[in-house]
Parts: structure tokens; C-alpha cells; sequence
């Protein structure tokens, strides 16, 4: 089963307006964190946002706000005022276990956002 | 502060030939990780050091990859034997301990293997 899951392949928006790229979970751990990151097309991985499991209040960076639900088990990013340069390749990932125990991050596919003027 | 840089950014090989990839992670950031994205897909973990320790390996780390931190600060990735399968771009991350939430990654190393 996946563990991250991304549903949008690719998602349009008007340049000022707002958008929400949707990221379900799955994991059996109770102490989790959650993280947004960004692909441009040169390929660097820019880190986003983060959200831990135990965090009451929803993460916001900016622009970017992470939409937490844990009974859902969701955590939809949603950037604000979308501006051309956020055209790029959104990741969410996860990393199980307290404190970072557990090193690595776990990947979604990713969705593709276009930024239209 | 220099971000975490990755040598070479292309390689081309023929299948069967021995690669070998540099990160040199941020300074004192004693986390380096591996990852590995190939074409429409996100990252998929390889393996994770902490200082010289390599504390995890994922099972797409065959036999045929071996990763080495062997002070502490670079990291190189070696693929032996390589295969068409193995063409992707490898992309190599590191963390302070300070904040291990923020993996900072490197601008990657595109493998074609022909």
C-alpha cells in the first residue's frame, strides 16, 4: 500500500489566486512528521513546509499553509496569491517515528502546478 | 554557507561499467542521505549516515550499490555493473542536527546508462 498518496497529477491556476495540492497518508506510527517540498524544473528539491503529528496548530511558511487533518489523515498544502514562479513539481512526503528516528523520507508522485497569467 | 553540491550533474555510461557519485553535504551537518527519482516518480530513499555511520538501507540498494562516509563529511555512491534500469537521477541530502525536520538536497546527479 502507498503510504503517500497524491491524487492530482497536474493542477492549473490563475496567477493571484489560491490553490490546494491534496496529500493523504497512511502509517500505523503515532508520532510522524509531514513535509511539502518543491521541483522546478532545474531539479533541486526546495523544502516547503512541515508538520509534526503532535502539532495542534496547522503549519504555515509564507505563502504556504499545510492543512492538517489527522483523522483524515491528510495534509493538503495550500499556497496563497499563486505567482508564476511556483510553476513546478510538489512533493509530499513523510518520515515515520519520534524525533527523527527514522531517517529517510517517504515520497509521493507528486503533482504537477501550472501557474497561468 | 555553500549548499549541498553533487559531482558530476551528468554521467553517461554503458551498461555494465562501475560509477561513482560525490555529495559533499552543508558543513556540520552531520546527516547525509541518498535518494533516487526516476522519470515521473518522487524520491525513493537508498540509504541514510549519520557522521560516518551508515544507520539505514533501503531494499533498492542491491548488492550491486555501495554507499561510504568514510570521515564523516562526503559521501560517494557507487553502482557497480550498471543496467539500463538504473538510469535516474540520484540526489543526495543532508541535515543538521539541530533540525533534522529539514533535509536540504543537493541539485543531483543525472545517470543514463545506455
Amino acid at each position: 500500500a502507498q503510504k503517500i498518496t497524491q491524487t492530482q497529477p497536474g493542477m492549473f491556476v490563475q496567477e493571484k489566486e489560491a490553490v490546494t495540492l491534496d496529500c493523504t497518508y497512511d502509517t500505523s506510527d503515532q508520532s510522524y512528521g509531514l513535509f511539502w517540498y518543491k521541483q522546478p524544473s532545474s531539479g533541486e528539491m526546495i523544502f516547503l513546509i512541515y508538520q509534526g503529528s503532535y502539532d495542534e496548530q496547522n503549519a504555515t511558511e509564507g505563502r504556504y499553509s499545510l492543512n492538517f487533518q489527522k483523522a483524515r489523515k491528510s495534509a493538503n498544502l495550500v499556497i496563497s496569491a499563486s505567482q508564476l514562479g511556483d510553476s513546478a513539481m510538489y512533493f509530499c512526503a513523510m518520515r515515520e517515528g519520534f524525533g527523527g528516528s527514522q531517517g529517510n523520507l517517504i515520497f509521493g508522485k507528486g503533482t504537477k502546478l501550472s501557474v497561468k497569467p | 554557507d555553500t549548499g549541498v553540491s553533487q559531482d558530476p550533474r551528468h554521467k553517461i555510461t554503458k551498461r555494465g561499467q562501475n560509477v561513482t557519485f560525490r555529495c559533499d553535504p552543508i558543513s556540520e551537518h552531520n546527516r547525509l542521505y541518498w535518494y533516487r527519482q526516476t522519470l515521473g516518480q518522487g524520491p525513493e530513499f537508498l540509504t541514510y549516515f549519520q557522521n560516518e555511520a551508515q544507520l539505514e538501507k533501503s531494499r533498492l540498494l542491491s548488492d550491486r550499490f555501495s554507499a561510504e562516509r568514510p570521515k564523516g563529511s562526503f559521501s560517494t555512491l557507487e553502482i557497480q555493473r550498471t543496467e539500463q534500469g538504473d538510469s535516474a537521477m540520484y540526489l543526495c541530502a543532508s541535515s543538521s542536527p539541530r533540525s533534522y525536520n529539514e533535509q536540504f538536497f543537493g541539485p543531483g546527479t543525472r545517470l543514463t546508462v545506455l
